[in-house]
């Protein structure tokens, strides 16, 4: 298996542009988690899928930020208009979660974005 | 203004020597642990996971170790390797409800193994 893929693994882009991050899970998984690491917070949950459905968005800072997942296999997280503050490396995670219990997540190599 | 970064609690371990790495989850809810082990321009990848009804768990050269009483979380390495350097983050997930898993990891604690 691939495992987890994100593209693109790099992004630099200037204030003010439409980023779109693309992420495909592990075939079979029916869970997908959106994740941002910076310096300053750490490890922070934006956005969790199950079964294709958002159940979670808490995390998602503010309406510039959207994350979609048309298929079992795609998922889109777009920030629109991007500001500095966004810079951060952005990862994907997977899982196979069941009713009987909490599992290991994977995690793609991660999307490095930043902005201008 | 400056902008202040987490200090993240650094580890310094001589090759060979075995490491312990801790942590203190906030939910006393979680009944799901698991030890990540994060490298330089990589993802977060598992180690090793363990659940509420035990108190410790072994691995090939890992052993985590669970106290509920205190909510503390260990990873024990053996023989600590230079390939063991790498940011290790603890998450917590609380008991199933729904089929929703709602992770919150730890800030994490750096390993710097020295040959």
């Amino acid at each position: 298996d691939a495992g987890v893929i994100q593209s693109p693994r790099h992004e630099v882009t200037e204030m003010g542009q439409e980023v779109t991050l693309r992420c495909k899970p592990i075939s079979g998984h029916n869970s997908l988690f959106w994740y941002r690491q910076t310096m300053m917070r750490g490890l922070e949950l934006l956005i969790y899928f199950n079964n294709n459905v958002p159940i979670d968005d808490s995390g998602m800072p503010e309406d510039r930020f959207s994350a979609k997942m048309p298929n079992a296999s795609f998922s889109t997280l777009k920030i629109q208009p991007s500001e500095p503050r966004d810079s951060a490396v952005y990862f994907c995670a997977s899982t196979l979660n069941s009713l009987a219990g909490g599992s290991e997540q994977f995690f793609g190599p991660g999307t490095r974005l930043t902005v201008l | 203004g400056e902008s202040v970064g987490l200090h993240l609690p650094t580890l310094s371990v001589q090759e060979g020597d075995n490491s312990i790495i801790n942590c203190a989850y906030s939910n006393s809810a979680s009944d799901y642990f698991i030890w990540y082990k994060q490298e330089s321009g990589k993802g977060p990848q598992f180690i090793i996971d363990i659940r509420s009804n035990m108190d410790k768990r072994q691995g090939q050269r890992v052993t985590v170790l669970l106290n509920k009483t205190v909510k503390h979380l260990s990873l024990q390495i053996a023989a600590t390797q230079p390939g063991d350097s790498a940011v290790y983050f603890c998450a917590e997930i609380p008991v199933n409800s729904g089929g929703y898993q709602k992770v919150t990891f730890g800030t994490g604690t750096k390993l710097q193994v020295i040959p």
